[in-house]
């Protein structure tokens, strides 16, 4: 069960849109519509913004949003304001009917 | 409002065991499948543990043969039994609730998590 691939770390000014890459493979990202995006704030329990792929719960703000091409999935933060800094995970099923995690990426709002 | 609250955590060392509980509320239990998550202090997010709302359990290469999940419909509470611990589960242990029902939520988001229970694995 290898870990999907995130970058470490992404960078934007407030306002601007930036994207968080997850790559995996055949097995997982891309083989499913079962990726899901999820924000964690220090010490905080995380928070879902995305899954299956696109689609936002109630409650996620409309500037979250989630798209998947092959074995790579993509979460798009528009507007970027300061409470947006925090880390970023995806997460797939697989075909072994588990699930897994990407690495994490930490956001920073310059 | 849903709710969900591990407990259970604590100090144990290596090779003992301990039982975390996940009290859950404001929704109905029986219908969702649900997750054990664990974080490592400065790591990230791992998950650990499936049961579905049958009851088939799947777990993480890491944990498998150590761990067991199970639920007790009845308290609308999920369990994990820890055993053989060891010093690299030492992590702040979190279980969740999906976004759907059924077989669909094991595969899905969850969109609900508890706060975390703390287990760490020292001698």
């Amino acid at each position: 069960q290898s870990a999907l691939t995130q970058p470490a770390s992404v960078s934007g000014s407030p306002g601007q849109s930036i994207t968080i890459s997850c790559t995996g493979t055949s097995s997982d990202v891309g083989g499913y519509n079962f990726v899901s995006w999820y924000q964690v704030h220090p010490d905080k329990a995380p928070q879902l913004m995305i899954y299956e792929v696109t689609n936002r719960p109630s409650g996620a703000s409309n500037r979250f949003s989630g798209s998947k091409s092959g074995n790579t999935a993509s979460l798009t933060i528009s507007g970027l304001q300061a409470e947006d800094e925090a880390d970023y995970y995806c997460s797939s099923y697989t075909s072994s009917s588990t699930l897994v995690f990407g690495g994490g990426t930490k956001v920073t709002v310059l | 409002e849903v709710q969900l609250l591990e407990s259970g955590g604590g100090l144990v060392q290596p090779g003992g065991s301990l039982r975390l509980s996940c009290a859950a509320s404001g929704f109905t239990f029986t219908n969702y499948a649900m997750i054990w998550v664990r974080q490592a202090p400065g790591q990230g997010l791992e998950w650990v543990s499936s049961v579905t709302s049958g009851g088939n359990t799947n777990y993480g290469d890491s944990v498998k043969g150590r761990f067991t999940i199970s639920r007790d419909n009845s308290k609308n509470t999920l369990y994990l039994q820890m055993d053989n611990l060891r010093v690299d589960d030492t992590a702040v242990y979190h279980c969740a609730k999906p976004v759907t029902t059924g077989t669909r939520g094991q595969k899905s988001g969850f969109d609900y998590w508890g706060l975390g229970i703390l287990v760490t694995v020292s001698s």
